[in-house]
């Protein structure tokens, strides 16, 4: 499968609480990006890590890469209703984007 | 600047019916991508293009499928004699340049299509 791992595939949290999604991949990258999907919208880039990189951090957004593991995780912390989305893992495989399968996160008020 | 657009936003065919899904990348970008989503799953690339030329065409199905993208106008995603299978979010993204080490991707909205 050309996919990327996401776990969990579902998760459901109330208002002010972390977020946490992890994501594994299975090539050699030079970047690592999250993308955020509203229901039934285009997607939003979010951030990108490049494989350099161990943490980065974009307001309430902190994503870690482990190349040894070839797996990233994204947190987002005192989540908001508004952040309910489907959250993607993307990496550049040959000059294309992989996705994972997703990441739905429910932010409960 | 208007973003990438793609229309119609919905698409409804019969059975053995043509598609045609049009994406107007971002004002300077010379670099279009097409993914499939299938309800409740990630993006699945389909095909790379840039002006006049597809670059990579390993997402596409071997039948029925086209792409182009055109010197001038929108690039068009073409679906011969559709089937309910076919029935998905279909995704334009466009970039700048050849997808560099840091660049990210701009996405339009998607076509809905519904094969009936």
């Amino acid at each position: 499968s050309q996919q990327g791992e996401e776990d969990p595939q579902a998760l459901s949290i109330q208002e002010g609480e972390n977020a946490t999604m992890n994501c594994s991949y299975k090539t050699s990258i030079n970047n690592l990006q999250w993308y955020r999907q509203n229901s039934g919208r285009g997607l939003v880039h979010l951030i990108l890590i490049r494989s350099n990189e161990r943490e980065k951090h974009s307001g309430r957004l902190r994503v870690t890469l482990d190349t040894s593991k070839k797996s990233s995780s994204l947190l987002i912390t005192a989540s908001r209703a508004a952040d309910t989305a489907s959250y993607f893992c993307v990496y550049n495989q040959g000059g294309k984007l992989i996705f994972g399968q997703g990441t739905e996160l429910s932010v409960k008020p | 600047n208007a973003g990438v657009m793609q229309n119609p936003r919905h698409l409804v065919r019969r059975r053995g019916q043509e598609a045609r899904l049009r994406c107007s990348p971002m004002k300077g970008h010379s670099h279009v991508y097409w993914y499939r989503q299938l309800p409740e799953e990630g993006l699945k690339f389909m095909v790379y293009l840039q002006k006049e030329n597809i670059i990579d065409e390993s997402g596409m199905p071997k039948e029925r499928f086209s792409a182009e993208f055109p010197k001038e106008g929108p690039s068009i995603l073409r679906i011969q004699q559709v089937v309910r299978g076919d029935s998905a979010a279909y995704f334009c993204a466009s970039s700048p340049n050849t997808f560099a080490t840091n660049e990210k991707l701009f996405f339009g909205s998607g076509t809905q299509l519904s094969v009936l």
